[in-house]
């Protein structure tokens, strides 16, 4: 079985302060690992992904992700965090071997504070 | 806009009630996707179809019926829902099931069953 956990329900942090939102993952397989955001009103919107590769993985909007397999964690991480980065934000991960549903996180809610 | 369109964004309804939920594609994506959201829960995945046939249902009950006439449309068909089946109903799709690419989602549609 595979399983996601985001350890926080939310993260506050200053405009313009580095921003890390945390997530481990279990697959008995290789990971497939995924980051989405939710604005409000709004749909999940894909961030970025870990196949295979470079362990640091950079997606839209400056957001980049590191892959620790030894930590089995996939924390989202961005420099400098504005205002508008304020939403929330779901770690997803997939069995990499055949056909596996994606398993989602329960989401962080990112609050930036200005 | 991610390509992937939703309607109505908002549905109240009675327990009594039919109705049907929308979702269009428009990114020529071979496998689309029920999701119910609700809040401080994972999403749940309902229904999956890939080439316009069912390849999934996750234990839905039978008060939701999903059709697919197209590789482009989806619909969830209502009837006789519940309370707590109140949620956000999001549809996603992705190029295939099967592999690594990650899932395009509609805004949602808000649904309130009274």
């Amino acid at each position: 079985a595979q399983s996601v956990a985001q350890p926080e329900d939310q993260v506050n942090v200053a405009e313009g302060n580095p921003l890390t939102v945390k997530c481990t993952y279990s697959v008995s397989g290789n990971p497939y690992l995924f980051w989405y955001v939710q604005y409000p009103n709004r749909g999940l919107q894909f961030l970025l992904k870990y196949i295979t590769g470079d362990n640091l993985v950079k997606g839209s909007y400056g957001f980049e992700a590191e892959f620790n397999k030894s930590q089995t964690s996939f924390h989202l991480k961005k420099p400098s965090a504005l205002v508008s980065d304020s939403a929330l934000y779901f770690c997803a991960v997939r069995d990499g071997r055949g056909y596996q549903k994606v398993t989602f996180g329960i989401g962080t809610k990112l609050q930036v504070i200005p | 806009e991610t390509g992937v369109t939703q309607t109505p964004r908002h549905l109240v309804m009675g327990m009594t009630n039919k109705k049907s939920l929308k979702c269009e594609q428009h990114l020529g994506h071979n496998a689309m996707y029920w999701y119910k959201q609700s809040a401080k829960k994972p999403l749940e995945l309902m229904f999956v179809y890939s080439l316009e046939e069912r390849v999934e249902n996750n234990s839905v009950p039978s008060r939701f019926s999903p059709e697919c006439p197209n590789s482009s449309h989806l619909f969830l068909h209502l009837h006789t829902l519940q309370p707590e089946d109140s949620a956000l109903y999001l549809c996603a799709s992705s190029q295939d099931r099967y592999s690594s690419y990650e899932q395009y989602f509609g805004p949602g549609t808000r649904l309130t069953v009274t």
